[in-house]
Formats: structure tokens, sequence, C-alpha cells
């Protein structure tokens, strides 16, 4: 068990909806991040936030946006699904993001979404 | 760019035989990196990193990895394989994020097929 936690573990939705994946972070972990995975595409990553606030970008689509509260949980917001988006969404967390800290990124065990 | 490579999609060996995972790896300066295993329908779990010091760094479940600056190379190893080692294997560098924050970059990962 790493400690950071996904909600809902699997989810099934009609393209056009919308949906909300929730992470909790490690205890103390300040630094959140979205990853994707496909099976084309692999793990990619998608955003990065830090106490609250975004850090860094990477592909991800203008329909997709998160945010981190202030109780450090995030959520990413999916809308407009097409049936392309149908993959495993990961939250990771670490304890800072400064580049040259030995932390380590610990990941969730993802939630499952299918388009249909 | 910071990059890593794994060149083989699955490696097989048969239970109780040294295993090795293979990972290269394109970074300026020098790399912080990661291998992380992925069960069946489980998320990533974190196995070990090298940051810096001993070239030989042990990690969870036995498992092993040696880094070869001259050959830009962090192979993952097992002295006896188990059935149960059976996965996905990523190896992963920390990478700058655009606004200078890290991210991890994975490689494609390996499937790791151990037979009885």
């Amino acid at each position: 068990d790493s400690g950071v936690t996904q909600t809902p573990k699997h989810l099934i939705t009609a393209t056009g909806q919308r949906v909300t994946l929730r992470c909790s972070p490690r205890s103390g972990d300040l630094s959140v991040y979205w990853y994707q995975q496909s099976l084309d595409q692999g793990l990619q990553f998608l955003i990065q936030y830090y106490n609250g606030e975004e850090r860094a970008k990477g592909n991800i689509l203008e329909r997709f946006s998160a945010q981190q509260f202030p109780d450090l949980h995030s959520e990413l917001n999916l809308s407009s699904l097409e049936l392309g988006d149908s993959a495993l969404y990961f939250c990771a967390s670490a304890a800072t993001d400064v580049y040259f800290s030995g932390n380590t990124i610990y990941f969730g065990e993802g939630s499952w979404l299918t388009v249909v | 760019a910071q990059s890593v490579a794994q060149p083989e999609d699955q490696v097989n060996v048969a239970e109780g035989n040294p295993l090795t995972v293979k990972c290269t790896y394109s970074v300026s300066g020098n790399p912080y990196l990661f291998w992380y295993v992925q069960y069946p329908n489980r998320g990533l779990q974190f196995l070990l990193k090298y940051i810096t010091g001993d070239n030989l760094v042990k990690g969870s479940y036995g498992f092993e990895a040696e880094f070869n600056k001259s050959q830009t190379s962090f192979h993952l190893k097992k002295p006896s394989a188990l059935v149960s080692d059976s996965a996905l294997y990523f190896c992963a560098v920390r990478a700058y994020g655009d606004t200078g924050f890290q991210k991890l970059v994975f490689g494609t990962g390996t499937r790791l097929l151990v037979s009885p």
C-alpha cells in the first residue's frame, strides 16, 4: 500500500459526459501528479500540483483540468469524454517537488475509466 | 530532453534463473533513476532508485539495479526469479518539467514472464 488513495477504482461513462477522479496523497506529501496510462501511448504525464499551486503541465488536453485543494487532495476533471479517453489514470504524490531532492514519487492504484 | 529506453517489450525467464530487465537513459547532468513494477490490475509500485552513491542499488522483493555511467544503463536484476515476479516493469528518470520542477519520464515498459 503506497498510501496514495484514488477513487473511484472503476468508472464507465458515455461519450460526451464529464467525470471527476479524486486523489488523496500520502500523509505529509505536498506534491501531486496525474498520469494517464493507455495501451497506445504508455504512461504520460498530465499535470502536477504543489501545495495547491499548478507547477507543471504535460500532455493534458484542454478538455481536462485539475486542482489541488487546501487539504491537499486533488481532483482530475475530464469533460466531453471521447472513446479515446478510456485509460487508467494514476495519481502520485511526493513530499516535495524539488528536482535535486532524493524523495520518491509514490503512485496510487489508479482509476480505470471506460468511455462507451 | 531527458528520457529512458527499455529495448525489450518482453523478457522470458524460467523460475530460479537470474533475470535482467534492461534500461538505458539519456540525461543532461546527473541522472536520478527509478524502477517501478505494475502487477495485473494494480498500480505502480516503487522498487528502487538511484540518486547517488553505490552503483549497485538494492530494492524491494529481492530486486537490485546496477547503475553504469559509461554505458548510460540502469538494468534491473534479480538472482533467482519467481513466478510471482511476472509483471510489467517500468524504468523512469526524473526530469525537469516546463517550469523547472520535477516529473518522472517513463520508459515503455517491459513485460516479465517467469515460467514454472
